[in-house]
C-alpha cells in the first residue's frame, strides 16, 4: 500500500505563473489535507476536502489559491500569480473514510514551490 | 485565537540521555492532541493522539502525557538513538462543525550526538 504521494516534489515558478500541486491519497482513503509551511514556520492548515467536496477552506487565502479533490484522480492544489511569498513547502495529508477525533492523518513528503 | 507553544525551540543530547519536549496550547473546542515526528524534508509521522479523557499514552521510546486541565502536554523520549534526530511537532486540534481542524506548534529541534 503506496503512502500519500505528492508531486512535483520540487517545483520552480516565476513571478505570476501558475503553480499545480498533486496528492494521491493512500488507497481507500477519502479525505484529503493541505498545509503549508514556511520557513522557520509550524505548518498551517489550508483545506479540507473530501471527494468532490470541500468541507473547509478556512485556512486558505482568499484569492489566487483553490483546492479540488475530484471523484477519479489526485487532489489538486492551484496557485495563480505566483509571488515570492508562496514560497514553502505544501504538505498533503490524508485518514481512512471513517475519520473520527482520532484519525490519523498521513502525510506526504511534500512539494516545495520556490518562485523566482 | 488557537495558540499551541513548544519549548524548547531545539535541543542537544548523548545518545543513550532522555529527553523531555513541552506543548502549551490555547486551543477550543480541544478535541485532540498529538505529536509528530518530522525528519528534515519529510512530512511528519504521528507518533501518539490523546482525547480529552487520557493523561498518558506511549509508543515504544515515546510516551506522550496530557493535562487538560493546565492545558500542557509532555513528550518523553527514553534512551535516544541518533535515529531520533528530528523536529517533534505538537499538535491541537478544534472540533467545528464535525471536522477537526490542527493547529501545530512550531516544533523542537532534537539533535542527539552519539
Amino acid at each position: 500500500n503506496a503512502g500519500v504521494m505528492q508531486n512535483p516534489r520540487h517545483l520552480v515558478r516565476r513571478r505570476g505563473q501558475e503553480a499545480r500541486l498533486r496528492c494521491s491519497p493512500m488507497k481507500g482513503h477519502s479525505h484529503v489535507y493541505w498545509y503549508r509551511q514556511l520557513p522557520e514556520e509550524g505548518l498551517k492548515f489550508m483545506v479540507y476536502l473530501q471527494k468532490e467536496n470541500i468541507i473547509d477552506e478556512s485556512g486558505m487565502p482568499k484569492e489566487r489559491f483553490s483546492a479540488e479533490f475530484p471523484k477519479e484522480g489526485p487532489s489538486i492544489l492551484r496557485i495563480q500569480q505566483v509571488v515570492r511569498g508562496d514560497s514553502a513547502a505544501y504538505f498533503c495529508a490524508s485518514s481512512p473514510t471513517n475519520a473520527g477525533p482520532k484519525n490519523i492523518q498521513y502525510f506526504g513528503a511534500g512539494t516545495r514551490l520556490s518562485v523566482l | 485565537k488557537n495558540q499551541v507553544e513548544q519549548s524548547p525551540q531545539s535541543l542537544i543530547i548523548l545518545e543513550g540521555k532522555n529527553c523531555t519536549l513541552q506543548c502549551n496550547y490555547t486551543v477550543s473546542p480541544f478535541s485532540n492532541l498529538r505529536w509528530y515526528k518530522q525528519d528534515t524534508g519529510r512530512g511528519p509521522v504521528s507518533l501518539t493522539i490523546m482525547t480529552f479523557s487520557e493523561n498518558t499514552k506511549s509508543n515504544g521510546r515515546y510516551t506522550a502525557t496530557l493535562d487538560a486541565d493546565t492545558k500542557q502536554s509532555s513528550l518523553h523520549i527514553t534512551a535516544s538513538q541518533l535515529s531520533d534526530s528530528a523536529s517533534y511537532i505538537c499538535v491541537v486540534s478544534a472540533t467545528t462543525g464535525g471536522s477537526y481542524i490542527p493547529t501545530f506548534g512550531r516544533g523542537t529541534s532534537l539533535i542527539v550526538h552519539p
